[in-house]
């Protein structure tokens, strides 16, 4: 069965530590993976995504993932927070190519990301 | 460009009232989604549209309804809304590979 799973609901870091949310996925192929960011009565924002190529990537506000096929994990990471980065996180994938009819993208459940001061 | 929108922002229903979320998209991508989020539930699929005229069921469908008569526009329908209908709910929609999502429908089921 096709999943996604985040494994940390909450996580909280101090402001200026380094930062590590967890994805591993469940899929047939190597799907397309993604992360969105969610801030509080927002909705969701693309962070970052990974289709081919290298597998380290670059996202916007400074996060970066790493795709790792023997893991099945595409885990996201910032060196630095800033207090700005408190939101929900969200991992997903989703199928290569164009869609199929039963085909659809899998989210996990989000990680709520606590800064402390 | 305005990407996904969504009407209304914020709607209040009693028990039983009928009404449609709007989703419109500009990007011309064949796929639309409707989603809900709930506290601790993450999203969840109520109902897709691969492309224009064809609907499918998601994850949560009971309770609503869906129309897909043009491209750009993908509605979902609560025809007797109940308060466990309360939620956020988001549209998406899809191109190539990348999923793109509208601000959100905040509903309330009093």
């Amino acid at each position: 069965a096709q999943s996604v799973t985040q494994p940390d609901i909450h996580i909280t870091v101090s402001e200026g530590a380094s930062l590590e949310l967890r994805c591993n996925y469940s899929y047939g192929a190597t799907p397309y993976l993604f992360w969105y960011v969610q801030s509080p009565g927002q909705g969701l924002q693309l962070l970052l995504k990974y289709f081919s190529g290298d597998t380290l990537v670059q996202g916007i506000k400074g996060f970066e993932a790493e795709f790792k096929r023997s893991q099945s994990s595409f885990n996201l990471r910032k060196p630095s927070v800033h207090w700005s980065d408190a939101a929900e996180y969200f991992c997903a994938v989703g199928p290569r190519g164009l869609m199929n009819r039963d085909d659809k993208i899998i989210f996990g459940k989000g990680t709520r990301l606590h800064i402390l001061p | 460009n305005a990407g996904v929108t969504q009407t209304p922002k914020f709607q209040v229903l009693k028990t039983g009232q009928s009404m449609t979320l709007q989703c419109a998209q500009d990007m011309n991508h064949n796929s639309m989604y409707w989603y809900r989020q709930d506290p601790g539930m993450g999203l969840r699929l109520i109902y897709y549209s691969a492309s224009e005229g064809t609907t499918d069921k998601g994850e949560v469908p009971d309770g609503y309804n869906v129309s897909r008569l043009k491209k750009q526009n993908f509605l979902l329908g609560l025809e007797s809304a109940a308060p466990s209908q309360t939620s956020v709910y988001f549209c998406a929609s899809r191109g190539f590979e990348t999923q793109y999502f509208g601000p959100g429908t905040r509903l309330l089921v009093l």
